[in-house]
């Protein structure tokens, strides 16, 4: 079974920094593009950004380019998001999906549970 | 960017009504679709991919047609655990956009 084990979210101030990880199993990690996706409170589904299957190739919604980076080593079967100038509109719960077929972008066929990141003072 | 629209935003319907959520595309995506289910608490479900292919492992009840701009998702027959938001979302070119959602709910 895919499981996508998200940690490292939690309480920041604005202007702070927050890494955020996701580690797979279940799958040939490397031979699949990831997606970050998040949700503010009582908010719609919002696509932050994406991975190619090798990390050659990067994506990113226009809300968070130049403040976000979206990383993986094949070799841990890990995603990351590192988070960087984050502000109260950052608050969301943060998701990491797959995609469902490769190369990237696809549908996400698999979802980690999700981790809270508040921004606040 | 492509924009995704989602009308009406909820809905009500009584156990065992046929229910359709249309979705609509601001530019042709061919059959590039796919639809989730989100309930409360939980990360989304996929649910139909390619616009109309049923995952893996989800009710026959659920269906889904449409190509290029408009379409929509149905649930042939409401059940009480069918309760939650759906969202469609374009996929192969990012930004991979969401709808804003349609909330089922039991009338």
């Amino acid at each position: 079974d895919v499981h996508l084990l998200q940690s490292g979210g939690g309480l920041v101030q604005p202007g702070g920094s927050l890494k955020l990880s996701c580690e797979a199993s279940g799958f040939t990690f490397s031979k699949y593009g990831m997606s970050w996706v998040r949700q503010a409170p009582g908010k719609g589904l919002e696509w932050v950004a994406g991975i190619s299957d090798s990390g050659g190739g990067t994506y990113y919604a226009d809300s968070v380019k130049g403040r976000f980076t979206i990383s993986r080593d094949n070799s841990k079967n890990t995603l990351s998001l590192q988070m960087k100038g984050l502000g109260v509109g950052d608050t969301a719960i943060y998701f990491c999906a797959k995609d469902g077929v490769g190369p990237y972008p696809s549908y996400l066929d698999h979802w980690g549970l999700g981790a809270l990141v508040t921004v606040s003072s | 960017d492509i924009q995704m629209t989602q009308s009406p935003s909820s809905l009500s319907a009584s156990v065992g009504d046929r229910v359709t959520i249309p979705c609509r595309a601001s530019q042709a995506i061919s059959d590039l679709l796919a639809w989730y289910q989100q309930k409360p608490g939980k990360p989304p479900k996929l649910l139909i991919f390619s616009a109309s292919t049923l995952q893996s492992g989800v009710p026959s009840r659920f269906s889904a047609s449409g190509v290029g701009t408009d379409f929509t998702l149905t649930i042939s027959s409401l059940q009480p655990e069918d309760v939650g938001t759906y969202y469609c979302q374009k996929y192969f070119t990012v930004p991979l956009t969401f709808g804003g959602g349609t909330k089922v709910e039991i009338k």
